[in-house]
């Protein structure tokens, strides 16, 4: 899998969208990119992902850059319980002895505030 | 609907005994079951992946005799940790890929262990 690159940490302030960025210049032409989370002491939780087009449901927007180089995970309107540690990781979904692995980086601790 | 549970959520134990994680995926069939370990301030890393009925591929660096992995069936793994050192605690956890959705991965709520 490509390695990403993300900001260690960031502030939001609560009620505002939260942005975070994540690059990933290697990235192949079937890799997806995926968004995970982690709440203090417990399991990730799933995002979003995509391959080329943005991406949005209910919990954030995933918005993929043309070269797709880069993309940004938008949380509209955070909130407290958004604090995390949030994880960018690229994956090939289908095929390849890596189908499935998920490979975890250092991620970006998003700390909201009031 | 996709909920993965661990049991124990939290185990201490003596230098040298064994311990047992189970992972179960709750409400769907996991036919690919992943452990990751994850120590503090630090990433999660991937110990194995194991398919139901055959044997579990290990990352590298990862010791298959002790740690040893069971997926018996579509929806429980196991991860027993043999002759457990203070060096082995950590944070276990484990994820299940849907047997329908296969490009999605549910992560258990994670076993802490600490060995004395």
């Amino acid at each position: 899998d490509a390695k990403t690159t993300q900001p260690p940490s960031m502030d939001c302030a609560e009620g505002r969208a939260a942005n975070l960025p994540c690059n990933h210049s290697t990235i192949s032409g079937n890799e997806y990119v995926y968004w995970y989370r982690q709440i203090h002491s417990q399991g990730p939780q799933y995002i979003i992902h995509g391959l080329k087009n943005n991406e949005t449901n209910e919990m954030a927007s995933l918005i993929i850059t043309e070269d797709r180089k880069s993309s940004t995970l938008i949380l509209p309107h955070a909130t407290l319980r958004d604090t995390a540690v949030y994880y960018c990781i690229v994956r090939v979904n289908a095929g390849g002895t890596s189908y499935g692995k998920l490979t975890f980086g250092q991620g970006t601790i998003l700390t909201v505030h009031p | 609907g996709a909920v993965v549970s661990q049991h124990p959520s939290r185990v201490i134990c003596k230098s040298g005994t064994s311990v047992k994680i189970e992972c179960r995926s709750l409400d769907f069939q996991a036919t690919t079951m992943f452990w990751y370990r994850q120590f503090p301030k630090q990433s999660l890393m991937l110990m194995a992946t194991s398919n139901e009925g055959s044997k579990a591929t290990y990352e590298q660096g990862v010791e298959k005799d002790k740690f040893l992995i069971n997926h018996a069936s579509l929806t429980l793994s196991t991860l027993t940790v043999t002759s457990a050192h203070p060096e082995d605690s950590s944070f276990y956890i484990c994820s299940a890929r849907h047997r329908d959705f296969y490009n999605e991965q549910f992560f258990g709520p994670g076993t802490r262990l600490t060995v004395l």
